[in-house]
């Protein structure tokens, strides 16, 4: 099992709002990092440090936080959005990192 | 910023493997670096992580005593020594370069390892 928890599957309506969710009493010290998958690829940072973009990811993925929980919300999601997503962050002794296990994000 | 990993393949339960990742356009001896691995059709699992001189070293509890993490930062290379392997280490080994304590920021394409007789 996972230190940091996630939905199974979540999916959204093209160009709708999705906000995808991770749990873990880790968050409560520890900032949450996001991770965009698609099949056959290696995964892409698309958040950290709570709502920090790098460079090339478009505005339309952002980070929050509150408690033990960590969110990613896609504002306008596009087909292209449709991958796994992967949180990520320390556990709670801080020496490990760990990710969550994954939500299916489908784009209808 | 490019990682490229290479030594996957298959290999007998119990036996070994040392994987390496050749990193390029960034300043190697600056950054803490990972390996994380995924299974066949499962999720991120970190396995590793080294500082950047390569004093301080973690590991999943799962490889610790059969896994070593090194690298070699005049090479720009990080490495994974993977002894008594078991079928349940078989997975795509990516390696990344750590940007914050919680965040990977590069990652390689991965290679694959599989255990099986």
């Amino acid at each position: 099992s996972s230190a940091l928890t996630q939905d199974p599957a979540v999916s959204v309506a093209l160009g709708q709002t999705v906000r995808i969710t991770c749990q873990g009493d880790s968050l409560r010290n520890y900032y949450a990092s996001w991770y965009q998958q698609k099949p056959g690829q290696a995964p892409i940072l698309v958040i950290y440090a709570k709502n920090n973009r790098p460079s090339g990811i478009p505005d339309r993925f952002s980070g929050s936080s509150s408690g033990n929980a960590a969110s990613l919300t896609i504002t306008g999601a596009q087909a292209e959005d449709e991958a796994d997503y992967y949180c990520g962050s320390r556990d709670s002794s801080g020496d490990h990192v760990v990710f969550g296990g994954g939500t299916k994000l489908t784009v209808l | 910023v490019q990682l490229v990993e290479s030594g996957g393949g298959l290999v007998q339960p119990g036996g070994s493997l040392r994987l390496s990742c050749a990193a390029s356009g960034f300043t190697f001896s600056s950054y803490w670096m990972s390996w994380v691995r995924q299974a066949p059709g499962k999720g991120l699992e970190w396995v590793a992580n080294i500082e950047q001189d390569g004093r301080e070293k973690y590991y999943v509890d799962s490889v610790k005593g059969r896994v070593t993490i090194s690298r070699d930062n005049a090479k720009n290379s990080l490495y994974l020594q993977m002894n008594s392997l078991r079928a349940e280490d078989t997975a795509v080994y990516y390696c990344a370069r750590d940007l914050t304590s919680t965040a990977l920021d590069y990652w390689g394409q991965g290679t694959l390892v599989t255990v099986s007789s």
